[in-house]
């Protein structure tokens, strides 16, 4: 079974101070890896994905991900968080299309509360 | 990115009666179409995946007939929440995904509240 693990609750950073929101992942063969954030009453707004190729991943609003197959890790970054970063950010996990089934259903994190002081 | 939407964005209903939530792709065509349910703080909980023109697949523990979904085309599918009760009230949200792509689009969202 796949899953994904978003070690942190809550994450608080200085506006202006670079941002990681940490993400493990388990899955059989290669991973489709993915983040979301969600605003508060929102539904979730895809902010980048790693399917194959280069390891480092570039997405919405300065976001970037760095897939690491041997921690089986996918940590989001951006070199300078913003206020309006602060939301909850989701990782999710799916195997490649190869698989059929329950394998193909995206696995979500337990998400992480990102708050950005001013 | 693709746009999916969802009507309505809130809804507040008596108990027992029924309410449907619509979910449209805007500018692809959803050859998959998810339903979720999320509770306050938490992750999203995938209640039933539906594929255009066949049944949903409900995930353990989710009531088929006390969640019906329809996916009668590539561009909609509803979820009808029959007779609800106060423990139905969360917040709906739904996604697509078409077999060119490899991502999910979520829509805004239905805030349900059941009284």
């Amino acid at each position: 079974a796949q899953s994904v693990a978003q070690p942190e609750d809550q994450v608080n950073v200085a506006e202006g101070n670079p941002l990681t929101v940490k993400c493990t992942y388990s899955v059989s063969g290669n991973p489709y890896l993915f983040w979301y954030v969600q605003y508060p009453n929102r539904g979730l707004q895809f902010l980048l994905k790693y399917i194959t190729g280069d390891n480092l991943v570039k997405g919405s609003y300065g976001f970037e991900a760095e897939f690491n197959k041997s921690q089986t890790s996918f940590h989001l970054k951006k070199p300078s968080a913003l206020v309006s970063d602060s939301a909850l950010y989701f990782c999710a996990v799916r195997a490649n299309s190869i698989s059929s089934g329950s394998a193909r259903q995206l696995t979500f994190g337990s998400g992480t509360q990102l708050t950005v002081l001013p | 990115g693709a746009v999916v939407s969802q009507h309505p964005s809130r809804v507040i209903c008596k108990s027992g009666t029924s309410v449907k939530i619509e979910c449209r792709s805007l500018d692809f065509q959803a050859t998959t179409m998810f339903w979720y349910r999320q509770f306050p703080k938490q992750s999203l909980m995938l209640m039933a995946t539906s594929n255009e023109g066949s049944k949903a697949t409900y995930e353990q523990g989710v009531e088929k007939d006390k969640f019906l979904i329809n996916h009668a085309s590539l561009t909609l599918s509803t979820l009808t929440v029959t007779s609800a009760h106060p423990e139905d009230s969360s917040f709906y949200i739904c996604s697509a995904r078409s077999s060119l792509r490899e991502t999910q689009y979520f829509g805004p969202g239905t805030r349900l509240l059941v009284l």
